[in-house]
């Protein structure tokens, strides 16, 4: 079955725009995390979303802010974007909450210029 | 808070010499742990994992035990190859609905 699917890949943005990324989970999957990926801090989790509600949130500012849609598929949004936003964002998804196997998405590289 | 730690890379062998990268942790209850990599340009995929003490995940040759004593989940392979260049993360999740906590990652490199 597919895997865990998140676009686009790659995004070039300007400091002051806003973004949105996408993750479509695998079928059947109803938990969808997100975490962002730099070198310096590593991989930091911003956001879990189940049932359509945010369940669990890091500590990365307002401007961070995600949703889940009644299909499980879940986009993030990074308002008023800054250079130390730039990194990889990666998309989890696990069967249901408290499931002790995560599956990535390929991630979204963007870079904020 | 939990946290995880790995030892510093890069790690440089030679195909078909003997892996270990160290890994410890530090949880207030009793988490899963877990050995995920990540080839370049992609995302994270799960290695192996465990859910209790002295519990030993294996898959792909590789191997790591959970040592309850020691706070630790070692990951092991007796002989790399060049196709095992990668990054690796350890990252435990407590129990419950809790998130994976990674730590910093390890860059291996193999030569032929």
């Amino acid at each position: 079955k597919a895997g865990v699917t998140q676009t686009p890949r790659y995004l070039i943005k300007t400091r002051g725009q806003q973004v949105t990324l996408s993750c479509s989970p695998i079928s059947g999957h109803r938990s969808v995390s997100w975490y962002q990926q730099t070198p310096g801090q590593g991989l930091q989790f911003l956001f879990e979303y189940f049932s359509e509600t945010q369940r669990n949130k890091g500590n990365f500012p307002g401007r961070f802010s995600g949703r889940q849609f009644s299909n499980s598929r879940s986009e993030m949004n990074v308002s008023t974007l800054e250079l130390g936003d730039s990194a990889l964002y990666l998309c989890a998804s696990s069967l249901s909450r408290g499931q002790t196997e995560a599956f990535f998405g390929q991630g979204t590289r963007l870079t904020v210029v | 808070g939990d946290s995880v730690t790995q030892m510093e890379g890069p790690v440089t062998l030679s195909e078909e010499a003997f892996l270990t990268i160290n890994c410890t942790y530090t949880a207030t209850g009793y988490p899963s742990l877990f050995w995920y990599v990540q080839y370049p340009g992609e995302g994270l995929q799960l290695l192996l994992k465990a859910t209790k003490a002295d519990d030993k995940g294996s898959n792909k040759g590789f191997e790591a035990t959970y040592r309850k004593e020691t706070t630790s989940f070692h990951l092991e392979k007796g002989s790399v190859q060049v196709s095992d260049s990668a990054v690796y993360f350890c990252a435990l999740s407590e129990r419950g609905n809790t998130p994976l906590v990674f730590g910093k990652g390890t860059r291996l490199s193999v030569i032929a």
